[in-house]
Parts: structure tokens; C-alpha cells; sequence
């Protein structure tokens, strides 16, 4: 069975950083490309990052480029977001979701297992 | 990276069929076959429905259905069940490495 486990999430001060981690399971984790999705409270989805198999292809939003970081650590079976010089626009739950194409690269076709979500806010 | 369209709230009876649209641009929607729909119910996580723009996942119900047309991709569904009422989100790839969502559709079972 699929897993996605995310955690990190907590209240931050705007201007502050924070680092989330999902930790997959399930699946042969370094045969698919791995995203951030985030949703502002009753807001829609955002896509917010995405990284390939072997992290030689990474995309940001416009909205968090330059200030946010993805990674991941295929004998860990992790995926990570390093959120610094946060907003209070960045609150929102983000989950952690994985590509549905076999192979890894970031021409996404859409995102077939989803995490519970960690919840970021950002207030001082 | 600007937001697809979708329309804010769509509403249909038991057995009815609905259509959301999603309009994107040459950059994205128009430029490749990688649409995809997303349900969300409240309170939970996102449920893949339709991929490739008109593939389903396995388990998804075939009263689930999705077509691309220029740069608008539409959602379908037929035999409308009070189940299906949520949110309805679709996305695209927008190329270099980047995906883009809807701004989501509330879908109300009369």
C-alpha cells in the first residue's frame, strides 16, 4: 500500500524557515517524480514544486522561487521542502504527492497517491 | 504560471450529466496532453480522477470522463451521484519542469 507521511509543519514568524519531509512507502520510491501541492485555508490547490527521480529536473512556482528548496534522498525514501524568508501567504497545508508516470521525469501527467498534509503557518 | 479557469460552482439532479470546463493557454493546456482532475471532499486529500487528459486511474467509476479541445480540457460526468458532490480541481503541465491548477469548481447535487 502507497504511503505518504508528511511532517515539519508548525507556526513560524514571517521571515523564518522551516523544513517538511515526506516519508513514502509503498512503492519503488527513486522510479517517480515527487511534488508539492499546497491549499491555502478555503482556498484551491497549489502546485508548488516538483523534483524528477534523480533530482536532475526541478520546478518552482513563480510564487516560491528563490526562497523555497526541494530535495529528496532516494536511499531514505524522503522528500523534503526547505521553506526559508517565509509569508504569511505561505500558510496553508501542504501535502506531498506522487507522480503517476513511471520514470521519474517531471512532464507531469498527474499525481496519484496523496499525503494527509502538514499544516504551515506563518503569523507572528 | 497564471491559474487555469474553471467556473466557480456547477450544479446538476441525480442521473444528470455535468461538464467542467478548464481553460489554459498555448503554454499549457494547448501545448500538451498532460491534463489532468482532481476530486477533493472537504476535509480530505485530493483524489486523481482522470490523467492524460482522458485516462482513468483504476477504481475510478467510468461515469467519469475528460476531453481536451485547443487550450480547454473538460470534465465529465454522467449518472450525477450525491457522492459526487466536492470540489473539482484540474491542472496541467506548463512546461520547464512546472505544473499549473485550476482555481477549482464546486460541484452542488440538487
Amino acid at each position: 500500500e502507497v504511503q505518504l507521511v508528511e511532517s515539519g509543519g508548525g507556526l513560524v514568524q514571517p521571515g523564518r524557515s522551516l523544513r517538511l519531509s515526506c516519508a513514502a512507502s509503498g512503492f519503488t520510491f527513486d522510479d517517480y517524480a515527487m511534488h508539492w501541492v499546497r491549499q491555502a485555508p478555503g482556498k484551491g490547490l497549489e502546485w508548488v514544486s516538483g523534483i524528477s527521480w534523480n533530482s536532475g529536473s526541478i520546478g518552482y512556482a513563480d510564487s516560491v522561487k528563490g526562497r523555497f528548496t526541494i530535495s529528496r534522498d532516494n536511499a531514505k525514501n524522503s522528500l523534503y521542502l526547505q521553506m526559508n524568508s517565509l509569508r504569511a501567504e505561505d500558510t496553508a497545508l501542504y501535502y506531498c504527492a506522487k507522480d503517476i508516470s513511471l520514470g521519474g521525469w517531471l512532464q507531469s501527467s498527474g499525481f496519484d497517491y496523496w499525503g494527509q498534509g502538514t499544516l504551515v503557518t506563518v503569523s507572528s | 504560471q497564471s491559474a487555469l479557469t474553471q467556473p466557480a460552482s456547477v450544479s446538476g439532479s441525480p442521473g444528470q450529466s455535468i461538464t467542467i470546463s478548464c481553460t489554459g493557454t498555448s503554454s499549457d493546456v494547448g501545448s500538451y496532453n498532460l491534463v489532468s482532475w482532481y476530486q477533493q471532499h472537504p476535509g480530505k486529500a485530493p483524489k486523481l480522477m482522470i490523467y492524460e487528459v482522458s485516462k482513468r486511474p483504476s477504481g475510478v467509476s467510468n461515469r467519469f470522463s475528460g476531453s481536451k479541445s485547443g487550450n480547454t480540457a473538460s470534465l465529465t460526468i454522467s449518472g450525477l451521484q450525491a457522492e459526487d458532490e466536492a470540489d473539482y480541481y484540474c491542472c496541467s503541465y506548463a512546461g520547464s519542469s512546472t505544473s499549473v491548477f485550476g482555481g477549482g469548481t464546486k460541484l452542488t447535487v440538487l
